[in-house]
């Protein structure tokens, strides 16, 4: 079955730094997608970046990018000039046909 | 406005007493599914369901039940509801277009809790 792991349960960043949130998965399939989305304190899951592993440009929304590495099965996230509105349970997630999983989420503090 | 509806949105209820949490959506998505989050084990899928009539076990089914009558709607149900059901659930679903990417749009969650 395929695996999602995000090995950092927890991560700071000052504001206005950049961190890199990582995360690895693991499957047969050569077509999927992958996902990072940001949970605050509302427990609304929100969209962050998408990425088609199809497609080797790594995709970015404004302050976020992703590192992904298809041969690796590496999708990091990073997030730039740090706002305190980034503090938040990130979660990467893998889709393929009807397999959707998460990772155990990423706990991100921005300190001012 | 696009949305996926889910309630109630808070509901604590006693153990062994039938309970069903409803979902709906207005995007006309094919693909629906619920999940469970759990501390320190991210989201867990319960059932999906691919169209119409049409349902399957996610990775945690037991003690879930699940319908598809409406494309739109496809409520959770708990037949007798236990402690280790406590928990926050999300409803969700997904267009299976290219175009979409096949992006999950989730609800607002449901915390749930058995005493």
């Amino acid at each position: 079955a395929q695996t999602v792991t995000q090995s950092q349960p927890e991560m700071s960043v000052q504001e206005a730094e950049t961190v890199t949130l990582s995360c690895t998965y693991d499957t047969s399939e050569s077509d999927y997608y992958l996902f990072w989305y940001k949970q605050p304190p509302s427990r609304q899951m929100i969209l962050v970046i998408r990425q088609e592993a199809y497609k080797q440009q790594n995709a970015t929304e404004n302050r976020f990018s992703v590192n992904f590495q298809k041969a690796a099965k590496s999708f990091s996230l990073k997030i730039s000039d740090s706002q305190l509105g980034d503090a938040a349970m990130y979660f990467c997630a893998y889709r393929s046909n009807n397999d959707m999983r998460f990772g155990a989420g990423t706990r991100l503090t921005v300190k001012p | 406005e696009a949305q996926v509806t889910q309630n109630p949105r808070y509901l604590i209820t006693v153990t062994g007493k039938k309970l069903t949490v409803t979902c709906s959506q207005n995007m006309n998505h094919e693909y629906m599914s619920w999940y469970r989050q759990d501390p320190g084990l991210g989201l867990r899928q319960i059932y999906y369901s691919m169209n119409v009539e049409v349902t399957d076990k996610g990775d945690v089914p037991e003690g879930y039940k699940v319908s598809r009558k409406e494309k739109r709607n496809f409520p959770l149900i708990l037949e007798s509801p236990s402690p280790n059901q406590t928990s926050l659930y999300f409803c969700a679903s997904s267009s299976r277009t290219v175009s979409s990417g096949n992006t999950i749009y989730f609800g607002e969650g449901s915390w749930l809790t058995v005493v």
